[in-house]
Parts: structure tokens; sequence; C-alpha cells
């Protein structure tokens, strides 16, 4: 079973600020992970994929597969960035089932 | 180009009666996917259709929940005897082809009283 699990409900930290959201994994074959948002009143976007390895509104995620993690990281946290974050895996290759985790709200405080 | 679409925005039904949700995915995609978001969850899989088939159903809770996709672009995703455990945002998303991005719509919100 493919499970995928977001620690913090709500996480809030000031502009400027470090964010960093946990992402943490379970699956026994090669995943492929995600992160998407939602701002307000906009539909679920992908921000990111593990394989693109790739900065996206300088945001980053790195696939650590010891500690099956797939944490999401900015240096600086901006208002904009306060949004509805959720963490996806699917298995690698073609079609496969993706999983998302139960999402963490980023509040930035100005 | 427009992004994918979801009818009606909003449902509000009584238990035991039947909706329809529909989905008009971008045009081209060939995947489509419906997914259910619970108050206080992630998006939860449904259904997956590759063209006109559903190739993965195993996310569908009952046999009260049915979908459909006869042409290959829209699909509707039928719940029967609709029960107050059904309330919630069904999304639907669609993509180029399986390993692409899927984008989603706005979602439908079903409450049913």
């Amino acid at each position: 079973a493919q499970r995928v699990t977001q620690p913090e409900k709500l996480l809030s930290v000031f502009k400027g600020a470090p964010v960093e959201l946990k992402c943490n994994y379970s699956y026994s074959g090669s995943p492929e992970l995600f992160w998407y948002v939602q701002y307000s009143r906009q539909r679920l976007q992908l921000l990111l994929r593990h394989i693109s390895r790739e900065s996206i509104k300088g945001f980053t995620a790195d696939l650590n597969k010891g500690e099956t993690s797939f944490h999401l990281k900015k240096p600086f946290a901006q208002e904009e960035d306060s949004a509805m974050y959720y963490c996806a895996l699917k298995g690698a290759g073609g079609y496969q089932k993706v999983t998302f985790g139960t999402g963490t709200k980023l509040q930035v405080i100005p | 180009g427009a992004g994918v679409s979801q009818t009606p925005s909003n449902k509000v039904t009584e238990k035991g009666k039947y909706v329809e949700l529909r989905c008009d995915p971008i045009s081209g995609h060939t995947a489509l996917y419906w997914y259910r978001q619970s108050l206080g969850q992630g998006p939860e899989f449904l259904i997956y259709f590759q063209g006109t088939g559903a190739a993965d159903d195993s996310g569908l809770p009952n046999d009260r929940f049915f979908a459909v996709r006869p042409e290959g672009s829209v699909s509707t995703l039928k719940i029967q005897r609709t029960e107050r455990g059904d309330s919630a945002v069904y999304l639907c998303a669609s993509s180029l082809s399986p390993s692409e991005t899927q984008y989603f719509g706005p979602g439908t919100r079903l409450l049913v009283l």
C-alpha cells in the first residue's frame, strides 16, 4: 500500500523566514513524488515534481529515499505563498494511481 | 486555452436521490481522473479513464458510484441513492497521457442533506 504523511495541518511563519513543509511516504517500489498547491479560491495545481529537479517560485524539494521524505523548502517566505500544500505520490512509469497527503496550510504572517 | 471545467459547481440533494456530476477535460487529453476530497483531507482517487474505458476503478467506494466517458472526452460521475457521507468536493483532472501532469478542475461541491 502507498501512503503519504504530512504531519502538520497548519504551519505559520513570518514573512522572510525559511519554510519547510514536511512529507514522508511509504511505497515499496520506485516512487514519483509531487507537491501540489491550492491558493485561496483557485484550483489545485502542480507546484513541482521530483523528477524535474527544478525550483518553482523559489520552492525546492529533494527526494530522500533513505528517509522516505520529500520535504518542500523555501529560504524566504512571501505572503503570496500562503496556501494549502499537498504532497502526492505515484509509482514510476506509465499510469499509476496518485495518493495525496492530507495537506498542510501555510500561513505567512506579514 | 480552456482548462478542465466541472458542472455544477455546487449541488445540494436529499438523501436517497440520484446525482450526476460532469467533467469537461482539456481538449486532446486522453487520460481523465475523478477524485473525492472530504473536509480536511487530500484528494482521494476514485477512477481513471484512458480514452473511453475505465482503466482503473479501484477507488470507487461501492456500487452506488459509477462513471462513464462514452466518447473519450466528457465524463459523468453518477451517484445513486446518495448518503450524507457522500458529501464532499468531487474533483476531475485530465492529462495528455498517464505519465504527464494532471490538470485539475475547480470541483463540484456536493452536499447531501
